[in-house]
């Protein structure tokens, strides 16, 4: 079945120390988006990918960097990870055929959650 | 910010009961979606609403949408243990639809 799948599910890591988070996705679409979730938050998004084309959220710290060498893949960096940034990371991607992701469904893989030692 | 609220934050029932939760959103949109996330997992999409629909069904779920309101409610019929989970509206911007912005939830716990 097409999916999106995120590796590790559980990824540990410690204060400072460089982490990866990957993204995988069979679905051929165009826009990936990586979320981070905290407990009993909204997903808040924090940049995304419409085709190779990168756009960073206003908010996002500068610590958080993505990379799409491809349309199946897409990579989450956190350079330096602080306690803040212990939480639930989601990849999600979408198609747009030209009228906008609006109108279509993101479809998330089961995500990876990230704690800091 | 276009961020939603949903309301209640919390809702528990009974088993076979109806649940209804609402979302309200600030700007204009284009359309508006309703996801489900269970503890642990990934957001699943569960059905969508244009700004010119006022209502839709998809099984036992039922979506209405209101935009001199800004408002959104979704309806769960005859809810069963499965249903527990996290429901997030999601809306996008009218100019410049890339990305959705999620709603606070609403956490529904069904009682067996």
């Amino acid at each position: 079945d097409a999916m999106v799948i995120q590796n590790p599910r559980y990824q540990v890591t410690q204060f400072g120390k460089p982490v990866t988070l990957s993204c995988s996705q069979t679905l051929n679409h165009n826009v990936m988006y990586w979320y981070q979730q905290k407990s009993s938050q909204a997903p808040k998004l924090l940049f995304h990918y419409y085709d190779k084309d990168f756009n960073n959220e206003a908010d996002t710290p500068d610590n958080f960097q993505s990379r799409r060498p491809n349309t199946s893949f897409c990579f989450l960096d956190i350079r330096s990870p602080g306690l803040g940034d212990a939480a639930m990371y989601l990849c999600a991607t979408s198609r747009d055929s030209g009228t906008g992701v609006g109108n279509q469904p993101q479809h998330f893989g089961d995500g990876t959650r990230l704690s800091i030692l | 910010s276009q961020q939603g609220e949903e309301d209640p934050q919390a809702l528990s029932i009974q088993e076979g009961e109806n649940a209804t939760m609402n979302c309200s959103y600030k700007t204009s949109i284009n359309n508006l979606q309703w996801y489900r996330q269970n503890s642990g997992r990934g957001l699943v999409h569960l059905i969508l609403i244009r700004s010119n629909e006022r209502e839709k069904h998809s099984g036992r779920l039922r979506v209405t949408l209101d935009t001199s309101k800004k408002s959104s409610s979704l309806l769960i019929t005859a809810s069963r243990a499965a249903d527990t989970a996290s429901y997030f509206c999601a809306t996008d911007a009218y100019f410049g639809n890339e990305k959705l912005t999620f709603g606070t939830g609403t956490r529904l716990t069904i009682i067996p």
